[in-house]
């Protein structure tokens, strides 16, 4: 199984709470996790990623919990500001070069 | 990490007729990739772009419908041909580094009407 899923669909957090999003994969030869980070008209942006070998990795506001043995993993976003306000993607891949394999995104909109 | 170029940024088009995307990255990459992307829906990798070979297709693109090209390590083209209204998509253009992982550009965003 190559699906990524990714839940909720849709989120919206007042200014300075805590938006969390999820995944869940079944391909155990993923071992690159990164999360994007998309705005109107624009690419997605690479946010943060994570492999396997670590429960948690943290940049700024930003965090990802990682559980192998469930095969799921989260972003939690600290402090939501408005302009987080974005759709964020989790992906998988093997090897970090291997094509990725995108969730199906998570509008979050943070409102003040 | 990379910088992508990719153009046109937009463009609106009669059935039947193709367009050609262009990606430019501004520093010699290795894997260079195609996504289109749905309003409000997730990616989906076309295809691989393999500097001097045919590119490698997943499964639902075809070569006949998706030609392209990629003549050196940093330019690439993806052309949408005999478009019809479903092929209203965005179209993205990425590459892999190893520092950085995946960069896209800002995308195509294509009308057929």
């Amino acid at each position: 199984q190559q699906q990524v899923k990714q839940s909720p669909q849709s989120l919206i957090v007042q200014k300075g709470g805590i938006s969390i999003i999820n995944c869940a994969y079944e391909n155990t030869a993923f071992d690159y996790f990164p999360w994007y980070q998309q705005f109107p008209g624009k690419g997605p942006a690479l946010l943060i990623a994570i492999r396997p070998d670590v429960s948690e990795k943290k940049e700024g506001r930003f965090t990802i919990s990682f559980n192998k043995s469930a095969k799921q993993f989260s972003l939690h976003i600290m402090d939501s500001q408005p302009g987080d306000s974005a759709t964020y993607f989790c992906a998988a891949s093997k090897g970090g070069y291997q094509k990725v394999t995108f969730g199906t995104g998570t509008k979050l909109q943070v409102i003040p | 990490s990379a910088v992508i170029s990719q153009k046109p940024s937009r463009d609106i088009c009669q059935r039947g007729t193709s367009l050609t995307i262009q990606c430019q990255v501004d520093s010699q990459v290795t894997m260079m990739f195609w996504y289109r992307q749905q309003p409000g829906q997730s990616l989906t990798l076309i295809a691989t772009a393999n500097q001097g070979s045919e590119a490698t297709y997943e499964s639902g693109f075809v070569i006949d419908k998706f030609p392209i090209s990629r003549p050196n390590l940093t330019f690439s083209t993806l052309t949408v041909s005999n478009m019809s209204p479903e092929d209203s998509s965005i179209y993205l253009c990425s590459v892999w580094d190893r520092n950085y992982g995946y960069t896209f550009g800002s995308g195509t965003r294509l009308t057929v009407v």
